[in-house]
């Protein structure tokens, strides 16, 4: 089945800092999307992305879907303390209009 | 209330034994998702409703899991003779559509088989 790698696992940075993570799978998907979950929530979705090489920006978090379809980032500019979470990627293969693969997460703590 | 709710939040069973998980979609949603989060992991697609069509069910790990969804709203995701293996983080979303983009996830309910 399809399967995303995302990388990092985990992040240690200093409020301020930008921070990058990416995803990428071993087969094309049609919508890549961004998703962060606090402790004992479930995941919020902050960017979808609906077509090849597609730039977003929510605020201070931008994500772009790969022109090989294959890949995404989300980067987070200007980190702060309430960014600390588990950022995961998801995305939705061809010949499904729902089902989602996710990632594995990358665990971002920012340090004050 | 506004957004998907889920119980219990917390569930600490002993193998063997029989557990059913809920899940209260937001009002006039006609998809539902059951997913299941183990520790360290994504989350792993378990089973999809959408409204009265059959159910996707081709992310259940084995025939001890079941769910089913009544009268188009609630739902209960129920596990059979539980197993440690089964210890996860059970997340339940809801959509109004088909589309994967508009899942609103509830906050999980958090099982732990002794």
């Amino acid at each position: 089945g399809q399967q995303l790698n995302q990388s990092p696992q985990s992040m240690f940075i200093q409020e301020g800092e930008d921070v990058s993570m990416n995803c990428t799978s071993s087969s094309i998907f049609n919508t890549w999307l961004w998703y962060k979950q606090d402790p004992g929530e479930g995941p919020v979705l902050l960017i979808a992305l609906y077509k090849a090489g597609e730039l977003t920006s929510n605020g201070r978090l931008t994500a772009q879907f790969g022109i090989t379809r294959k890949d995404s980032f989300l980067n987070i500019s200007a980190s702060i303390p309430s960014d600390v979470g588990i950022y995961f990627c998801a995305g939705q293969g061809q010949g499904s209009n729902y089902k989602l693969t996710f990632g594995k997460g990358t665990l971002l703590t920012v340090n004050p | 209330g506004a957004g998907v709710s889920q119980s219990p939040s917390n569930k600490v069973t002993e193998k063997g034994k029989d557990v059913e998980l809920r899940c209260d979609p937001i009002s006039g949603h006609t998809a539902l998702y059951w997913y299941r989060q183990s520790l360290g992991q994504g989350l792993e697609f378990l089973i999809y409703f959408q409204g009265n069509s059959a159910p996707d069910k081709s992310g259940l790990p084995s025939d001890r899991f079941s769910a089913e969804r009544t009268g188009g709203s609630v739902s209960t995701l129920t596990i059979q003779r539980t197993q440690q293996e089964d210890s996860a983080v059970y997340l339940c979303a809801s959509s109004p559509a088909r589309g994967g983009d508009t899942q609103y996830f509830g906050p999980g309910t958090r099982l732990t088989v002794l």
